[in-house]
């Protein structure tokens, strides 16, 4: 599987979007662009996924360039509760997720 | 989306014993994993629990100090065997469900 590179940490105004960008430049053809949370002392969350479409769902946006080696994870409007480690991963289906550093996201009021 | 509950939420544990971690999942999935997250690292892999038959383990990991069984598609086990300090972790245990891996909430072991 392809691996990612994301920033180490970023903070993020209360109320306002997170943009959590994410490079994934060897990715190929038949992997997906997995997100996902993990909020201190809990088991990590499903986020979205996408292919090569930008997705969104009740939780976030995915927004993934044309060329596929880049994606930004969007939350429209982040509340102290987002204040989470972010991991982004490239995978295809069927295989096992193998998890990065992520990104430290911290909300501030 | 599959619920996932492990137990014990968590256990304090004496070097040298052993420790039996139990996951439910609240519906049939194709694949089980466990993952080790020791303090302020991230996720570590540590096997796909097969059912019916032996878990394939990743490299560093291996059957006598974590042996794994998954008698059904909804329930599994993982043993820590004769446990040090560096033992000490959270333990999680994951399905797939569809095209999505689902995490349970861990067990976080402290090893005395």
């Amino acid at each position: 599987d392809a691996k990612t590179t994301q920033p180490p940490s970023m903070d993020c105004a209360e109320g306002r979007a997170a943009n959590l960008p994410c490079n994934h430049s060897t990715i190929s053809g038949n992997e997906y662009v997995y997100w996902y949370r993990q909020i201190h002392s809990q088991g990590p969350q499903y986020i979205i996924h996408g292919l090569k479409n930008n997705e969104t769902n009740e939780m976030a946006s995915l927004i993934i360039t044309e060329d596929r080696k880049s994606s930004t994870l969007i939350l429209p409007h982040a509340t102290l509760r987002d204040t989470a480690v972010y991991y982004c991963i490239v995978i295809s289906h069927g295989n096992k997720l193998v998890f990065g550093a992520g990104t430290i996201l911290r909300v501030k009021s | 989306s599959a619920v996932i509950s492990q137990k014990p939420s968590r256990d304090i544990c004496q070097r040298g014993t052993s420790l039996t971690i139990q996951c439910q999942v609240d519906s049939q999935v194709t694949m089980m994993f466990w993952y080790r997250q020791q303090p302020g690292q991230s996720l570590t892999l540590i096997a796909t629990a097969n059912q019916g038959s032996e878990a394939t383990y990743e490299s560093g990991f291996v059957i006598d100090k974590f042996p794994i069984s998954r008698p059904n598609l909804t329930f599994s086990t993982l043993t820590v065997s004769n446990m040090s300090p560096e033992d000490s972790s959270i333990y999680l245990c994951s399905g797939t469900g569809g095209n999505t891996q689902y995490f349970g909430p861990g067990t976080r072991l402290t090893v005395l």
